[in-house]
């Protein structure tokens, strides 16, 4: 089945160490995108990239980095520099960034203890 | 910038009833996109309903439909025959039809159904 994935559901890290999201997406999609929840603020974008080896920061990139080495992958990975890394993230893909429709994957919950 | 408001934090609706979830956004652009995504209990994002700004009429989906008023910057949502399986955050978005795609999100509305 074509869709998003993202591993693990739950994932948790202790403070100061680097942590990487994956997401993975078999749409053939160009344009993919990771955001950020957190109760009672709706959906922060951190990251999108339109095409591969290319990516733009978000709203809130402070403390994340990303790669787009390849079409269907785009990790997201959490430094010790985020402050508050604790958060619900979501990654989506669109056809391409034009496209006016968004696939979202179910979803990591990172904890940092 | 753009921003989206949604200034109901939660709603509650009896089963089979009709419930309107409210969203106003800010732009300067003439063109773009509004959206409806629900998010239930699993987290999963799912688009309910899409709106083109050039369009005056408005977008249905089955029991879901949009009451867009450009003028007033204005993109409520509409559940008729409200079920259970309703239940769930509700998010409005805005996306510019150029410049970055970037999606612009509201806070959110929480609806609960009633049995």
């Amino acid at each position: 089945d074509g869709g998003i994935t993202q591993s693990p559901k739950y994932l948790f890290r202790k403070e100061g160490q680097n942590v990487t999201l994956s997401c993975e997406q078999n749409l053939n999609h160009d344009a993919m995108y990771w955001y950020r929840q957190d109760p009672g603020q709706g959906l922060r974008l951190i990251y999108y990239s339109q095409i591969v080896n290319d990516f733009q920061k978000g709203d809130i990139a402070e403390g994340y980095s990303v790669s787009r080495e390849k079409k269907e992958s785009f990790p997201l990975t959490v430094t010790s520099a985020q402050k508050n890394p604790t958060a619900f993230y979501l990654c989506a893909s669109s056809r391409t960034a034009a496209y006016n429709e968004q696939f979202f994957g179910p979803g990591t919950r990172l904890t940092v203890l | 910038a753009q921003t989206v408001t949604q200034s109901q934090p939660e709603m509650s609706v009896q089963e089979a009833e009709t419930v309107t979830l409210s969203c106003t956004y800010d732009t300067s652009e003439s063109d773009y996109y509004l959206f409806w995504y629900k998010q239930p209990p699993s987290r999963q994002m799912i688009l309910v309903i899409r709106q083109e700004a050039y369009k005056q009429q408005n977008a249905t989906e089955n029991r879901f439909s949009v009451n867009f008023q450009k003028a007033a910057k204005s993109f409520s949502l509409k559940i008729s025959d409200s079920q259970l399986g309703d239940a769930a955050m509700y998010f409005c978005a805005y996306r510019a039809t150029s410049g970055t795609y970037k999606y612009i999100f509201g806070t959110g509305t929480r609806l609960k159904v009633l049995a």
